[in-house]
């Protein structure tokens, strides 16, 4: 039981490049979301999935798109990087409530 | 979702209890409090929630005051594993499922 799974775990990008961050969840939950997290800093929310087939903005959007694949899937995907785009991605899982289950992050540097 | 307050930073001895204080005087009545701590540069780890009663599981205890506008997350035996940032975070439990990260407080736990 692996629960969540992110891949890439480091990347680095030059400006204006694209790329697509994957995660995926065995444990069978409803909702999936996606946070940034700045050095010091608290995570802010990115993108968030309650269901599969619905995605929905967080605080922090602008510059990134997702696509809920299906029930385990969840990608964030940034079209033209920017350097302030430069974080640690993290993606999560919950089902009704329950604690989240985060996965162990994806550490970007744009160039 | 409710605001909360905590203290940017503690220390603890290892072997003694670490206290860590949250505030959040404007909780509705239909929020619970929940914990997770993130150690180093790991994805969150979730360690316990409740509303109004006190709540203990394997990793830690919950007390919430009685008029709930404070809580108090107790490790009884603070190891050197448990220096991390700790997360107190109020939310309504269904319905609107995003959490809300702060700034946290900085745990180090002395050897």
């Amino acid at each position: 039981n692996a629960g969540v799974t992110q891949t890439p775990k480091f990347q680095v990008l030059k400006t204006g490049q694209s790329m697509t961050l994957q995660c995926a969840q065995d444990m069978n939950h409803n909702s999936m979301y996606w946070y940034r997290q700045d050095p010091g800093m608290g995570l802010r929310l990115i993108y968030y999935s309650a269901s599969e087939g619905t995605t929905d903005k967080g605080e922090v959007p602008n510059g990134y798109n997702v696509s809920r694949l299906n029930k385990r899937e969840f990608s964030l995907r940034l079209e033209s990087a920017a350097p302030s785009q430069t974080s640690v991605y993290f993606c999560a899982s919950s089902w009704e409530g329950r604690g989240y289950t985060f996965g162990s992050g994806t550490r970007l540097t744009v160039v | 979702d409710a605001k909360t307050t905590q203290p940017p930073s503690m220390d603890c001895a290892e072997g003694r209890a670490a206290n860590l204080p949250c505030n959040h005087s404007t909780i509705s009545g239909n929020e619970y409090v929940y914990w997770y701590r993130q150690i180093h540069s790991q994805g969150p780890q979730y360690i316990i929630h409740g509303l109004k009663n006190n709540e203990t599981n394997e990793m830690a205890s919950l007390i919430i005051t009685e008029d709930r506008k404070s809580s108090t997350l107790i490790l009884p035996h603070a190891t050197l594993r448990d220096t991390a940032v700790y997360y107190c975070i109020v939310r309504v439990a269904f319905g609107n499922e995003k959490l809300t990260f702060g700034t946290g407080t900085r745990l180090t736990i002395i050897p």
